[in-house]
């Protein structure tokens, strides 16, 4: 039972470059998300999808994109990255809306 | 966005019961309360949620105040395994979560 994914786990790139993040979940959860923790603080949503091909904005979207063409797949791109957009990266998935959910181990990303 | 208000940490002695508070004064009729911890080096893992009653699972206890802007999340029995970080949310439309700072949690032997 792999439960949920997250690749790569670690990540160097340039700025400027464009980088995408994979999470991939086992339980055919409906609802995907993605937060990002910066040094010494809580989460933030960047981005949810309460199913295949719907998705809307968090509290910080600007800067990141994402699809949901597969129920157990949310993957997050950052189109042209930026040195603020260094953080640790969770996704999770829930069964609905108001339901736990479950993170992944997340993806440490270093723009340079 | 309702927010919560967490002391930014607590110490707690291994076998002792511990319990940590959280202030949501502006809180909804609809928003649920949700807690979650995040351990070193690891992602958020959720322990519980209530809406109104107070709530038991195998991790912990809920304890939501009457008028439910304040509730306490409450270990029965500390252990080292316990030390992490304590997320208060409230969650709303679409499930989001939205995280604040937290209680950091050291237990000691």
């Amino acid at each position: 039972d792999a439960g949920i994914t997250q690749s790569p786990r670690y990540k160097i790139t340039e700025t400027g470059r464009q980088v995408t993040l994979m999470c991939h979940q086992t339980w055919s959860h409906s609802y995907m998300f993605w937060y990002r923790q910066d040094l010494g603080h809580g989460l933030r949503l960047i981005y949810y999808s309460a199913a295949a091909d719907i998705t809307d904005k968090g509290e910080v979207p600007d800067g990141y994109v994402v699809s949901r063409s597969k129920t157990e797949n949310f993957p997050l791109t950052l189109e042209s990255a930026t040195r603020s957009q260094t953080s640790v990266y969770f996704c999770a998935s829930s069964t609905l809306a108001l339901y736990e959910q479950y993170f992944g181990p997340g993806t440490r990303l270093t723009v340079t | 966005d309702a927010k919560t208000t967490q002391p930014n940490s607590m110490e707690s002695n291994e076998e002792e019961p511990v319990h940590l508070p959280c202030n949501h004064s502006t809180i909804s009729g609809t928003d649920y309360i949700h807690w979650y911890r995040q351990l070193p080096s690891q992602g958020p893992e959720y322990v519980i949620h209530g809406l109104t009653s107070n709530v038991n699972n195998r991790m912990a206890s809920l304890a939501i105040a009457e008028d439910r802007k304040s509730s306490t999340l409450i270990l029965h029995r500390a252990t080292l395994r316990d030390a992490a970080v304590y997320y208060c949310i409230l969650s709303f439309q679409g499930g989001k979560l939205i995280f604040g700072q937290g209680t950091e949690l050291s237990v000691k032997p």
